[in-house]
């Protein structure tokens, strides 16, 4: 099964923008991903579908400052114009017929 | 609007048992398969179990299968996890989410589940 390996930590500063890496084990490189956004005390929240083409699709409400970007096995979100809301854990999730997986999480925190 | 309402957690001894629930709404439940996730005390997210849109399959992580059962009422709108033989390592909060093109596009706001003696 897949397996996803984020960093468990990155900071950036207000109004600057941070791209967040989200790496696809060897095999699975093809593989679509979704990114989620969990905001301190909340459940996560639903971003974006992420394609091995590059191509994505934001979920609704989601701004225009969080986009995705795909080389080989890296998934990457990244978002521009930091806003202090953005302060999140950042999850990726993919699955694989009878199994579904998430990353670790990236703490963001915007300085 | 899609909602997602979990409720049924609580404190229980370790090898007791839940039933966690999941009401659904703003969406037709039953051309959407469904799945947990539960997230440990400051930890991440973890995939619990899945379920088809008929119910008919349902797949489960090796840390719960033979303990936890997943199904779905589709005439209710509701989902169902079953939680039996509790550890304390079962002590999380439990989100059930909405999958859409096999991505979890929907999340509840989850039901804590507290295994202690």
């Amino acid at each position: 099964q897949p397996v996803l390996t984020q960093s468990s930590s990155a900071s950036a500063s207000l109004g600057s923008s941070v791209r967040l890496t989200c790496t696809l084990s060897s095999g699975f490189h093809t593989y679509i991903i979704a990114w989620h956004q969990q905001q301190p005390g909340k459940a996560p929240r639903y971003l974006m579908k992420l394609e091995n083409s590059g191509r994505y699709n934001k979920g609704s409400g989601i701004p225009d400052r969080f986009s995705g970007l795909t080389s080989g096995p890296d998934r990457y979100l990244t978002i521009s114009n930091l806003q202090s809301e953005d302060e999140a854990d950042y999850y990726c999730e993919t699955w694989d017929s009878n199994t579904r997986v998430f990353g670790g999480g990236t703490r963001l925190t915007v300085l | 609007e899609v909602q997602l309402l979990e409720s049924g957690g609580g404190l229980v001894q370790p090898g007791g048992s839940l039933r966690l629930s999941c009401a659904a709404s703003g969406f037709t439940f039953s051309s959407y398969a469904m799945t947990w996730v539960r997230q440990a005390p400051g930890k991440g997210l973890e995939w619990v179990s899945s379920i088809g849109e008929s119910g008919a399959t349902t797949y489960y992580a090796d840390s719960v299968k033979g303990r936890f059962t997943i199904s779905r009422d589709n005439s209710k709108n509701t989902l169902y996890l079953q939680l039996n033989s509790l550890r304390a390592e079962d002590t999380a909060l439990y989100y059930c989410t909405k999958l859409v093109e096999s991505y979890s596009g929907h999340w509840g706001q989850g039901t804590r589940v507290t295994v202690s003696s």
